[in-house]
């Protein structure tokens, strides 16, 4: 059964900075790109940052992050992060890993593809 | 650029079926999308992939009562005989070269 686990939340002030896990189970982690969701309250999601199976390739959604944001992964600890820096009010949401069906095909052109499993989220709350 | 756009809001009686729309920006009519469910204070869970010519594909364990479809730039996810637990937000997501998108959401009302 795939499982992803997200930890690492919690109360912070503005400034300061917070690094989430997300714990993979259930499926070989390495092969899988990996993402971050966000969802403040009451709002709808947001794509926050993606990276590839084996960390070599990464992308971040620059509206949202604007540089504070740090998407990484550990492939023998099956687990992915994100760390968090300068972190403002409107960074308030819960945050959500999710698993990607996205390839390199057989002349290493990258194919996106759609999120198939996500977790049960974490909350950020960034608040003096 | 690459925006999805759904409806706030939509409403069904028990045992009736429902359709959501999702619409490409323009541009973007070929593009394939995926519906997600959000059922209260739950993490997003995975329905189906849908492609420009309307076949779909089911996540693991998707009743039957979901479908999709298509039509131009329109993305469709039908639910019939609508269940309680159906009452959820329904999220549409696409995908480009480095970037992924989610539309805005409708939430499903279940009278």
């Amino acid at each position: 059964e795939v499982q992803l686990v997200e930890s690492g939340g919690g109360l912070v002030q503005p400034g300061e900075s917070l690094r989430l896990s997300c714990a993979a189970s259930g499926f070989t982690f390495s092969s899988y790109w990996m993402h971050w969701v966000r969802q403040a309250p009451g709002k709808g999601l947001v794509w926050v940052s993606r990276i590839n199976s084996d960390g070599t390739s990464i992308s971040y959604a620059d509206s949202v992050v604007k540089g504070r944001f740090t998407i990484s992964r550990d492939n023998a600890k099956n687990t992915l992060y994100l760390q968090m820096n300068s972190l403002r009010a409107e960074d308030t949401a819960v945050y959500y890993c999710a698993r990607d069906l996205s390839y390199y095909d057989s002349s290493g052109y990258a194919k996106p593809s759609q999120f198939d499993y996500w977790g049960q989220g974490t909350l950020v709350t960034v608040s003096s | 650029q690459l925006v999805l756009t759904q409806s706030p809001s939509a409403s069904a009686s028990l045992g009736a079926s429902v359709k959501l729309t999702c619409t490409l920006s323009s541009g973007h009519s070929s593009y394939a999308i995926a519906w997600h469910q959000q059922q209260p204070e739950k993490g997003p869970r995975y329905l189906m992939k849908v492609d420009s010519d309307g076949s779909h594909n089911k996540g693991d364990g998707i009743p039957d009562r979901f479908s999709g479809s298509s039509s131009g730039a329109e993305r469709y996810l039908t639910i019939s005989s609508l269940q309680s637990e159906d009452e959820a937000d329904y999220y549409c997501q696409t995908w480009g070269t480095g970037i992924w998108v989610f539309g805005g959401g409708t939430k499903l009302t279940v009278l």
